[in-house]
C-alpha cells in the first residue's frame, strides 16, 4: 500500500523553539496532504489542509503564523511549529492522498511525531 | 448531533468473542466512510472502506445503514492483537477532508 514516512519520529525541545516536521509520500505523489493534531485519549483535529504549489488552508483556531506550513512538491510537506510551548506538546500526524477532491479516497498516513516542549 | 459520534468504551471481550461497534454521522450527504485502527501512541491505519451498504475481509465487515446514518464494525472471532481503538472516520467539508471519531478502544483477553 502507499507509505507516508514522517520525521522525526520524536522530539523533545525547550519552550521557544521552532521545529520542523517533515512529511514524505514514498511511492505516489501526494496532491493533497494534511496535518492532524491528537492530544492523549482525544481524536484527531485536523490543523491545516495542504496542497501542492499554493497555500495551506487551516481549520478555525488553528494560528497559520504558529504552525507554518510547506508543500513545495508532490511528494514533501513540512510543518514548522514556532517557538513551540509546553502547550503545543502533542502528537502531530500528516496524511496524503494522491487525488485532489476526492472524498472516497482514503488518507494514508505518516508514522506521526510526538512533540514535547519542556 | 455531534458530525461523528462513537461509544468510546473500552469493549473487554474473551478471544473468540464477536465484538460490534457503532458508529453515527450527522451529515445525511457523505458517500464514503471508513474504519482506521489506532494502536496506542501510533498512527491510524485504515482498515477498511465502506462505499455502499457494506464491506466485507475476513473476520471484519463494516455495514452501512444510510436511514439511520450510522456503520458499524463487527469483528468475529477477535483476537488478541485485535486489542486497538478502532476510528470511525467520514468525509466532511465537501472535499477530501476527513472527520474522526473519538475512537471505541478495544481489549481482548485471554
Amino acid at each position: 500500500g502507499a507509505v507516508v514516512s514522517q520525521h522525526p519520529s520524536w522530539v523533545i525541545c525547550k519552550s521557544g523553539t521552532s521545529v520542523k516536521i517533515e512529511c514524505r509520500s514514498l511511492d505516489f505523489q501526494a496532491t493533497t496532504m494534511f496535518w492532524y493534531r491528537q492530544f492523549p485519549k482525544q481524536s484527531l483535529m485536523l490543523m491545516a489542509t495542504s496542497n501542492e504549489g499554493s497555500k495551506a488552508t487551516y481549520e478555525q483556531g488553528v494560528e497559520k503564523d504558529k504552525f507554518l506550513i510547506n508543500h513545495a512538491s508532490l511528494t514533501l510537506s513540512t510543518l514548522t511549529v514556532t517557538s513551540a510551548h509546553p502547550e503545543d506538546s502533542s502528537f502531530y500526524i500528516c496524511s496524503a492522498t494522491g487525488e485532489a477532491g476526492g472524498s472516497n479516497q482514503p488518507q494514508h498516513f505518516g508514522d506521526g511525531t510526538r512533540l514535547s516542549i519542556l | 448531533r455531534k458530525e461523528v459520534e462513537q461509544d468510546p468504551g473500552p469493549f473487554n471481550v474473551p478471544e473468540g468473542a464477536t465484538v460490534a461497534f457503532n458508529c453515527t454521522y450527522s451529515n445525511s450527504a457523505s458517500q464514503s466512510f471508513f474504519w482506521y485502527r489506532q494502536d496506542c501512541r501510533k498512527e491510524p491505519k485504515l482498515l477498511m472502506s465502506v462505499y455502499s451498504s457494506g464491506n466485507e475481509d475476513g473476520r471484519f465487515t463494516a455495514q452501512l445503514n444510510r436511514a439511520s446514518q450510522y456503520i458499524s464494525l463487527l469483528i468475529r472471532d477477535s483476537k488478541l492483537s485485535d486489542s486497538a481503538t478502532y476510528l470511525c472516520v467520514v468525509p466532511t467539508g465537501g472535499g477530501n477532508k476527513l472527520t474522526f471519531g473519538t475512537g471505541t478502544q478495544l481489549k481482548v483477553e485471554l
